[in-house]
């Protein structure tokens, strides 16, 4: 079965500090996608950055960046700089291709992410 | 920047009542899809929908639930008799044809059943 595990059920940080949440996944696939999505307690769910396995490099969107070690079937997101806007629910997700030829986003537990002033 | 759209944000409703959760995905988008998130726990996916057909179920999408997409523009998410136990967060989200490509999501609808 196809997991994702988040072993940080809680997180903080100091404003301006940088912070790693941690993500590791169960694949058999040698091609796939990986994501981080933001959850703030309006209970939006916002994309924050994606990764495609075959792509050597970790992407980074400004402040958000990854580590992405695919041997290890690693995910961690770094947060440089954080803010106070921050301060959210972070959850992994990884795309599962299902029998019907479908995609379905498998999501890890989550970290909540306390960001102190 | 094109979003998907949820309607009610919160719905209140008696157990035993149908319910339906109404979601407008993005235009150019093809797949769609319902997610639940059980209050304090992680999301889960219930339901794909592609070429007006259902493309995948999760064992949590009984006989109880339905997806209908009325007039293609409308994606509309039908709980036939609601248990206590269907109170939850539940998500729309769309995607373009492409494959790997990001999911978007609603804000979401909460569903109190009393």
């Amino acid at each position: 079965a196809q997991t994702v595990t988040q072993s940080q059920p809680e997180m903080s940080v100091q404003e301006a500090e940088t912070v790693t949440l941690s993500c590791t996944y169960d694949t058999s696939e040698s091609d796939y996608y990986l994501f981080w999505y933001k959850q703030p307690p309006s209970r939006q769910m916002i994309l924050v950055i994606r990764q495609e396995a075959y792509k050597q490099q970790n992407a980074t969107e400004n402040r958000f960046s990854v580590n992405f070690q695919k041997a290890a079937k690693s995910f961690s997101l770094k947060i440089s700089d954080s803010q106070l806007g921050d301060a959210a629910m972070y959850f992994c997700a990884h795309i599962l291709i299902t029998q019907g030829g479908s995609e379905k986003l498998v999501f890890g537990k989550g970290t909540k992410l306390t960001v102190n002033p | 920047e094109p979003e998907v759209t949820q309607t009610p944000s919160h719905q209140v409703t008696q157990m035993g009542q149908e319910v339906i959760l109404r979601c407008v995905p993005i235009s150019n988008h093809l797949y769609f899809y319902w997610y639940r998130q059980i209050l304090g726990q992680k999301v889960e996916f219930l339901v794909s929908f592609y070429n007006n057909e259902i493309s995948e179920k999760s064992e949590i999408f009984d006989d109880q639930f339905s997806v209908e997409r009325p007039d293609g523009s409308n994606f509309t998410l039908k709980i036939r008799s609601t248990k206590l136990e269907d109170s939850a967060m539940y998500f729309c989200a769309s995607r373009p044809n492409r494959g790997g490509q990001p999911q978007h999501f609603g804000d979401g609808t909460r569903l109190s059943i009393l």
